[in-house]
């Protein structure tokens, strides 16, 4: 199993530009995040899915969208990239509600300037 | 209000010493999980233990154990034997149940810096 993974490792963007961070996970899982997490501190949650065609907003979704369109694959999508979204963004998932089995992605570290 | 709290920012242990990593809590949900997560510089999040609100026992996993007083809201993490490759930043998360799905919540975290 390749576990959960995460293109692209480093991306930077200008201004006003979109793009779509991928995730994706091999391993059946039910219960798919993103958090991002800024310098000195921890993560934050932006959207989380509980299933195909299922999503929900976490504590900062603002600028970000996501759609869940399989099991495997959770992509975070960001319509107008802004200095503020410069953060390092994990993907996480686990099998149905046991977060304590919760596997990270590696991460995309996004310098937005 | 914070709802996870960790108030050493940093933290230094002699090797082969025990450790503890302070995390205060705030919920009123009677049914809630406590996690640990350790991040070491290459980046990667690592869970190392969890504590069920209404389990008994504190948790163990090897050398991490969760010292849990649930009256004082507290989940301490304590590292017994302290090894060099314990040297990274540690967070404790909070789920609180009575919230539809996968919401954890993350405190600021603590650097731990294991000395030779």
């Amino acid at each position: 199993n390749a576990g959960v993974t995460q293109t692209p490792k480093f991306q930077v963007l200008k201004t006003g530009q979109s793009m779509t961070l991928q995730c994706a996970q091999d391993m059946n899982h039910e219960y798919m995040s993103w958090y991002r997490q800024d310098p000195g501190m921890g993560l934050r949650l932006i959207h989380y899915s509980v299933g195909a065609g299922i999503t929900d907003q976490g504590e900062v979704p603002n600028g970000y969208n996501v759609s869940r369109s399989t099991t495997e694959d959770f992509p975070l999508r960001l319509l107008s990239a802004a200095p503020s979204q410069t953060s390092v963004y994990f993907c996480a998932s686990s099998y149905g509600d046991r977060l304590e089995e919760q596997y990270f992605g590696p991460g995309t570290r996004l310098t937005v300037t | 209000a914070q709802k996870i709290t960790q108030t050493q920012p940093g933290m230094f242990v002699q090797e082969k010493e025990a450790v503890t990593l302070d995390c205060t809590y705030d919920t009123s949900d009677q049914s809630y999980g406590l996690f640990w997560y350790k991040q070491p510089s290459s980046g990667e999040m690592i869970f190392l233990i969890y504590q069920g609100s209404y389990d008994e026992q504190n948790a163990t996993e090897g050398r991490y154990s969760l010292n849990f007083q649930k009256a004082r809201k507290s989940a301490n993490l304590v590292i017994s034997a302290s090894q060099l490759g314990d040297s990274a930043m540690y967070f404790c998360a909070m789920r609180e149940y009575g919230n539809q799905g996968g919401k954890l919540i993350f405190g600021q975290g603590t650097e731990l810096s294991v000395k030779p």
